[in-house]
């Protein structure tokens, strides 16, 4: 059973541009949650999603931020106009269920130059 | 994979009594956090502990740690029924994030 996978790994976009980041949960799950991380600070939570809904997302920023989870496929998070303050480590959890352990990918380092 | 072990993986403690978990981690850091998961709900940071620091506290939380036994451990003083959630530590390497298998703390009124 595969792990969470994140890609990709390293993103490097120009002030202006668009993110996405990709998430694919664990098998079976349908929980994601998205957090971002500055250096040397702790994980910030973003948004929690369950397939095709937003369950919370009152830690992401209201302009320029969107997550989705569709029926099929990862989840993804968009960054839209991209500024030097996104760049940021981006991390997304899966988990089975609402009271389920949250299982964490490697993490996308998003660079904005 | 995920470096970090926790003990224990479950307690249960009286209100009012403190709490102790554990971590345990394989490699060199830059820092370790402390995480409380409330279900369904997405991970809290607690409190960040520096490779150079020994101890910290924040409110009612305090942390310590070790980088020659490479542990950790959180002391919860003083519980409240509120505190019954899972906590997990996460050690960061400057280029890993990895996170703990987590302890799963009630604390009974």
């Amino acid at each position: 059973n595969a792990g969470v996978m994140q890609n990709p790994r390293h993103l490097v976009r120009r002030r202006g541009q668009e993110a996405r980041l990709r998430c694919s949960p664990m098998k079976g799950h349908s929980h994601v949650y998205w957090y971002r991380q500055l250096p040397e600070e702790g994980l910030k939570f973003m948004v929690y999603l369950q397939k095709e809904n937003i369950i919370d997302e009152s830690g992401m920023p209201k302009e320029r931020f969107s997550a989705e989870f569709p029926k099929e496929g990862p989840s993804i998070l968009r960054i839209q106009q991209v500024v030097r303050g996104d760049s940021a480590a981006y991390f997304c959890a899966s988990s089975l269920s609402s009271i389920d352990t949250q299982y964490f990918g490697p993490g996308t380092r998003l660079t904005v130059l | 994979s995920q470096q970090g072990e926790e003990d224990p993986q479950a307690l249960s403690i009286q209100e009012g009594e403190n709490a102790t978990m554990n971590c345990s981690y394989k490699t060199s850091i830059n820092n370790l956090q402390w995480y409380r998961q409330n279900s369904g709900r997405g991970l809290v940071h607690l409190i960040l502990i520096r490779s150079n620091e020994r101890e910290k506290h924040s409110g009612r939380l305090r942390v310590t740690l070790d980088t020659s036994k490479k542990s950790s451990s959180l002391l919860i003083t003083a519980s409240r029924a509120a505190d019954t959630a899972s906590y997990f530590c996460a050690t960061d390497t400057g280029n890993q994030f990895y996170f703990g298998t987590g302890t799963s703390l009630t604390v009974i009124p």
